[in-house]
């Protein structure tokens, strides 16, 4: 079975832009959760989204929304980039999210904003 | 305000020389903690979930172990192919939903042939 998927690998942006990063979970699994690790840094929680309902919300600004889609992907969406946003963006994915379960990531993308 | 605390930063040992990180946590009420390991430029791999005190797990070389206020993950007889960064996350009643992980900041380990 596939693991999960995201794209794209790498972007470079400028600062002002918008991005999506796009993540496809494991088959079979409902809810996705978006962090941010910076460079030297633990993963830093964004988003969970369970049945394409937002379930969770980590400290940071409006300029960051996610959404889940019905076959269960997700985009997180970023505005106005500042530089401070490079970093690298995981998924994870888990079956559900009524338990401690274990959650899988994805490979990451990695955003420079310039 | 849930925290965790890893140590050391950073660890190099030689093949064979067996040690343990460690991961000290605060958390209103833990559901679980996770072990995760990071090769560099990817999504963390995981490894074990533990959920209360007193609880071991163990895979190949590697065995974490769990108390009330910090995890070890001892390394028996590491090898060059166990230097990655290994991450401790925790999972928290009141973290805000059942997947928020609050992680520490990982200890890098080199294992040198």
């Amino acid at each position: 079975d596939a693991g999960v998927t995201q794209s794209p690998t790498h972007l470079i942006k400028t600062r002002g832009q918008h991005v999506t990063l796009r993540c496809s979970p494991i088959s079979g699994h409902k809810s996705v959760s978006w962090y941010q690790q910076v460079l030297g840094q633990g993963p830093q929680f964004i988003f969970q989204y369970y049945e394409k309902e937002e379930r969770g919300r980590g400290n940071f600004p409006d300029r960051f929304s996610a959404r889940q889609f019905p076959n269960y992907s997700s985009e997180l969406n970023v505005n106005a980039l500042l530089l401070g946003d490079s970093a690298l963006y995981l998924c994870a994915s888990s079956f559900w999210d009524r338990s401690v379960v274990e959650q899988y990531f994805g490979p990451g993308t990695r955003l420079t904003v310039t | 305000e849930d925290q965790v605390t890893q140590s050391p930063e950073a660890l190099r040992l030689q093949e064979g020389e067996s040690s343990s990180l460690n991961c000290s946590y605060t958390v209103s009420g833990l559901r679980g903690l996770f072990w995760y390991r990071q090769d560099p430029g990817k999504g963390p791999e995981f490894l074990f979930t533990l959920y209360s005190a007193g609880e071991e797990k163990e895979k190949e070389r590697l065995k974490a172990t769990l108390t009330k206020k910090e995890s070890f993950l001892h390394i028996t007889a590491p090898k060059p192919e166990d230097s990655a960064t290994y991450l401790c996350a925790v999972q928290g009643l009141f973290s805000g939903g059942y997947n928020k992980l609050i992680f520490g900041a990982g200890t890098r380990l080199a294992v040198h042939p």
